[in-house]
């Protein structure tokens, strides 16, 4: 099975801190990516990577970035957190191809005070 | 850019059947996928339509009607644990998803 890890399940920040979450995935994946989801909304796309150290913006760039030094890790950075910010962070992978899915950690619900 | 529509909620009897519809409207298309996320859990493949007709796995099914811009997932047999969020992602040109808002369902005994 995948095993999408993110480095914390809650984490509580204050506004103007830098924000580094971390996922790992143990499948050999070339493709991740970052999203938030909020109430209403759903799932909207941050940034993601095709290979190491690529990135590509996806619809929500603003106020991120992200690092791929390695195949397996993928870092999301809040450079300032600011308060509309506070969001469930979900990270995923996948191989390449049309019919592959992407596997999805268990989130990270992120509140900027 | 996408626009994606499928109801906000749908509330279903154990043992009936449900139907979620999605329309879209997509720059490229690459297929379409549902997904399943039950409260505080990570969202769960489900399926993958990239042909028109209807796919069957199991008490699941998903429909697809690209020329419509139009699909449908099909849960039978509904048992409460089938409540749950679904989410219906169309997929552009390269690997990037676009998700709806989710339909909510509630399976009521």
């Amino acid at each position: 099975d995948v095993k999408v890890t993110q480095s914390s399940r809650y984490l509580v920040k204050r506004t103007g801190e830098k924000v580094f979450l971390e996922c790992v995935q143990d499948m050999d994946h070339e493709n991740m990516f970052w999203y938030r989801q909020d109430p209403g909304l759903g799932l909207r796309l941050i940034y993601f990577s095709y290979d190491v150290k690529m990135k590509e913006k996806g619809d929500i760039p603003e106020g991120y970035s992200v690092s791929r030094e390695k195949k397996e890790r993928f870092s999301l950075i809040l450079e300032s957190a600011s308060t509309n910010q506070t969001s469930m962070y979900l990270c995923a992978s996948s191989l390449t191809g049309p019919s592959q899915p992407q596997h999805f950690g268990d989130g990270t619900r992120l509140s900027i005070l | 850019g996408q626009n994606i529509d499928q109801p906000t909620e749908m509330t279903a009897t154990e043992g009936a059947i449900v139907q979620i519809n999605c329309t879209y409207q997509t720059s490229g298309f690459n297929g379409l996928f549902w997904y399943q996320q039950h409260a505080g859990e990570a969202p769960t493949f489900l399926s993958y339509n990239v042909l028109d007709g209807l796919e069957e796995k199991g008490r699941f099914s998903s429909f697809l009607s690209r020329s419509k811009g139009y699909s449908y997932l099909l849960l039978k047999e509904l048992q409460m644990k089938d409540s749950a969020s679904y989410l219906c992602a169309p997929k552009a040109a390269g690997n990037k998803l676009t998700f709806g808002g989710g339909t909510r369902v509630l399976v009521k005994p």
